[in-house]
Parts: C-alpha cells; structure tokens; sequence
C-alpha cells in the first residue's frame, strides 16, 4: 500500500514556466511534509518543507501548497529553469522517529 | 568538507556472497539512515538509529544487518546476496528523531549477478 501518492511521474515544462508537482497521503497521523530534489548519481537534497498549521510556504521560487482536507500537498515551480531539471520526491512523516515516507517521485525537465 | 560519506560508491558481486558498505557522517547528528532506491527510482527507509540505538527497522530481510559503531558511523552488512538486492543504499543523517532535513550521502550503487 503506497501511502503517499506523487503524480505526474515525468512532466516537461517550457523555460520560464510554472511546473506543478502534485501529492496525496492516507495516514492522518502525517504531520511533516518535505520535499527532496535529486540530480543523477546524486543523494537527495532538502529543497523545502511544511508543517500542516499552514497552507502554504514560499521559499524563493519554490513554494508547497497545503490542503488537509484533502490530505494533499503540492509543489510550484516559478519561473522553472533548465537547472531544476531533477527528480522531485515529495514525503510524509509523523513524530516516529523522523520516518520519512517518500511518493514515487516526479522526473522534471526543463526545456530551454 | 563531504557531510555524509559512503564507500564503496560501486559495488558489484555474486549472488550468495556477502558484503558490507560504509557510511559516516561529520555532522555531530544523532540519528541515522538506510535507505534503498530500486530502479524505478522508489526510495524506502530501511532503518534509523538514534544514538547507536536501533529505533526503526521496516520488514527488511535479516539478511540485512545494520551496526553503528559510534553516532558518526552505521554500516550495512548484506548476507547471501541475491539479485533482487541489486539497488542503490542511501545512507542519510539528521539532527535527531524530531522533524529534521535528512541529510543524504551519494549513494552506493549495489549489482548482484
């Protein structure tokens, strides 16, 4: 059972266009949000992260929209540039031992 | 400065043998990661120590035997290797058990034939 659900699994976007990553979770005991960015032959890397008391977070180009309701949370890519092409992986954890449960990731390109 | 290391960054081998790969980390973290990537790129946690304390350890097969010498080091040692194991192993670390960035090694691309 997949417990977090990450779509679109490859997405192409236009230099200068917004690139949506979306995710949806079960477990309602999730309460840490994070996604990761990965380049190949790389380790993942903390890009931002969310805690459910707000709905969105904004760092840089980057920002994470929230929905509790409807236990989803999504990813939004201003002004997307060749150099965040990479996997993206959103995640979940609740206060378990920091227990990161990774969706399924989604592969960006970003063409010039 | 490399903030999570891992050896060897290639591993290639035999089915049924056993073999270890290497992590330490120079971050002062309390808490540390194995991870498996397969080849459709799907990460899963595989263990978490905390303080040389084994704290999560998700159905992985005993074949797998996790060992943290110290906060700074956990090893991985895979016995009796088989091809399905044949993955890239993440090793991670994080400041402690609570909410905090995981900090990711470069992977050791294992390939059992």
């Amino acid at each position: 059972q997949q417990q977090v659900k990450q779509s679109p699994q490859s997405l192409i976007v236009q230099k200068g266009g917004i690139s949506i990553i979306n995710c949806a979770y079960e477990n309602t005991a999730f309460d840490y949000f994070p996604w990761y960015q990965q380049f190949p032959g790389k380790g993942p890397a903390l890009l931002i992260a969310i805690r459910p008391d707000v709905s969105e977070k904004k760092e840089g180009r980057f920002t994470i929209s929230f929905n509790k309701s409807a236990k989803q949370f999504s990813l939004h890519i201003m002004d997307s540039q060749p150099g965040d092409s990479a996997t993206y992986f959103c995640a979940a954890s609740n206060n378990a031992g920091n227990m990161l449960t990774f969706g399924g990731g989604t592969r960006l390109m970003v063409k010039p | 400065d490399t903030a999570v290391s891992q050896t060897p960054k290639y591993l290639v081998t035999q089915m049924g043998n056993d073999k270890s790969i290497k992590c330490e980390q120079n971050l002062g973290h309390d808490t540390m990661y194995w991870y498996k990537q397969d080849s459709k790129k799907f990460l899963k946690i595989m263990f978490s120590y905390n303080n040389k304390e084994l704290i999560i350890n998700e159905t992985v097969p005993n074949r797998f035997s996790p060992k943290s010498p110290d906060k700074a080091h956990l090893n991985l040692h895979i016995n009796s290797l088989e091809l399905g194991d044949s993955a890239v192993y993440f090793c991670a670390s994080s400041l402690n058990t609570a909410y905090n960035e995981q900090f990711f090694g470069p992977g050791t691309r294992l390939t059992v034939l």
